[in-house]
């Protein structure tokens, strides 16, 4: 069993659409965290957030406390928004990770 | 600023040595934490530190094993290493526990 679960896996889209990857979670949490990870490695913290909406650029980040769900949206997007997006669960001693969406943006 | 740096960059072991991992995280970050990355179970939260001190600790054997610095440097030893211990190993420095994760670039480790 999982504690976060993402969806979808993979993801393909045009340049110019609007994508969501929505991350489900069953503990408690202090803070839920998206995360970009491209090709190589490295992994950039995009969002930290306990509750509502945050906005970034094209990024807008939801979370829903009382259903235990946070979406990530990006808008107008372009291929350099091509990586990997993870979600992440922060319960104040342990950090749960969703198994990522790979993102595929095509010009 | 400088960022999260880690070294080595890469390392290949043999089964059954030990290796040592450095971090040194962002100027005035107090906490430190570890991950393991692999292909077949994704990022793995191993340990948090914050002040010298262990303050958590996830799912794994007690050959990891890790610690900090007064200067917030932190180091992670895993003995009597295992073909599965192949990983990518991530640290991330935070201001506070659990804010804000700074990521370094991870060091590749390769048991053969």
């Amino acid at each position: 069993k999982n504690e976060v679960e993402q969806s979808p896996q993979n993801l393909t889209a045009q340049e110019g659409e609007f994508i969501t990857i929505n991350c489900s979670y069953s503990v408690g949490i202090s803070a839920l965290h998206w995360l970009q990870q491209h090709p190589g490695g490295g992994i950039v913290s995009l969002f930290m957030l306990s509750s509502g909406k945050k906005k970034h650029g094209r990024l807008i980040a939801t979370i829903n406390i009382q259903e235990k769900h946070s979406s990530l949206h990006i808008t107008a997007s372009h291929p350099r928004d091509s990586a990997v997006y993870i979600c992440a669960a922060s319960t104040g001693n342990q950090f749960y990770f969703g198994t990522g969406t790979s993102l595929t943006v095509i010009p | 600023k400088a960022g999260v740096t880690q070294t080595p960059r890469y390392l290949i072991k043999t089964r059954g040595q030990q290796v040592t991992l450095s971090c040194s995280p962002i100027s005035g970050h107090r906490s430190v934490s570890w991950y393991q990355q692999t292909p077949g179970q994704g990022l793995q939260f191993l340990f948090e530190y914050f002040s010298e001190t262990q303050r958590n600790k996830g799912n794994f054997p007690g050959r990891f094993s890790g610690r900090q610095f007064s200067n917030s440097r932190s180091e992670m030893n895993v003995s009597t290493l295992e073909l599965g211990d192949s990983a990518l190993y991530l640290c991330a420095s935070s201001l506070e526990a659990w804010s804000e994760q700074y990521f370094g670039p991870g060091t590749r480790l390769t048991v053969t």
